[in-house]
């Protein structure tokens, strides 16, 4: 049963257009949101996050919206740009799963992005 | 900057063999994790360790044992490999909501 969906594997745009990320979820307990990006023989590495009381928020070329009421966040990357192409994940956090100040994220099967120049 | 290292980055084994994956962070986290991602799911956590010693099960751990040999390092076995524990395999730490990944090790049990 997965908590986190990344319902497209992949996704090809043009350089300079939007790309735009979806991630849905199951668990209404989900109270933080994370973006992870993935180069091929590399470690994930943060992108942005969100926390359940905000609907948006922004960083540079980046913007990940929130819609609570759906259990649907999307994330924005305007303008793309050839380095943006990679997988991104979709993860979520469980404060009430805190444990210790352990922070088990649930992950979403990524979406390869490719921006073709 | 070496914030989180594992070693082998690479390793071939044959089924039965056991192994240790060794991870290290340098950025005093309390909390390490192992995940296995592969081909179509994604990141799956195998082990977490909230603090020193202590360590709970994630979502895939059969098959695998761990140990917070301190706050630094968190190890992965595998007692016996199985073809099926072919994968790649990334060590994080965390704090304040943030996981800190390292570069990942490949392993191919045949």
């Amino acid at each position: 049963d997965q908590q986190v969906k990344q319902n497209s594997p992949s996704l090809s745009v043009q350089e300079g257009r939007i790309s735009i990320l979806n991630c849905d979820y199951t668990n209404s307990m989900f109270d933080y949101f994370l973006w992870y990006k993935k180069y091929p023989a590399e470690g994930p590495t943060f992108l942005i996050s969100i926390s359940s009381i905000k609907d948006k928020n922004e960083d540079g070329r980046f913007t990940v919206f929130l819609n609570k009421s759906a259990k649907h966040l999307s994330l924005h990357i305007v303008p793309s740009q050839p380095g943006d192409s990679a997988v991104y994940f979709c993860a979520a956090s469980l404060t009430e799963g805190y444990q210790g100040g352990s922070e088990k994220l649930v992950f979403g099967k990524g979406t390869k992005l490719t921006v073709n120049p | 900057n070496a914030g989180v290292t594992q070693t082998p980055k690479f390793q071939v084994l044959k089924t039965g063999q056991s192994m240790t994956l060794q991870c290290a962070q340098d950025m005093n986290h309390n909390s390490m994790y192992w995940y296995r991602q592969d081909p179509g799911m994604g990141l799956r956590l195998i082990y977490y360790s909230a603090s020193e010693g202590t360590t709970d099960k994630g979502e895939v751990p059969n098959g695998y044992n761990v140990s917070r040999l301190n706050k630094r390092e968190f190890s992965l076995r595998l007692e016996s490999a199985a073809p099926s524990q072919t994968s790649v395999y990334f060590c994080a730490s965390s704090y304040h909501g943030e996981l800190f990944f390292g570069e990942g090790s490949r392993l191919t049990v045949l």
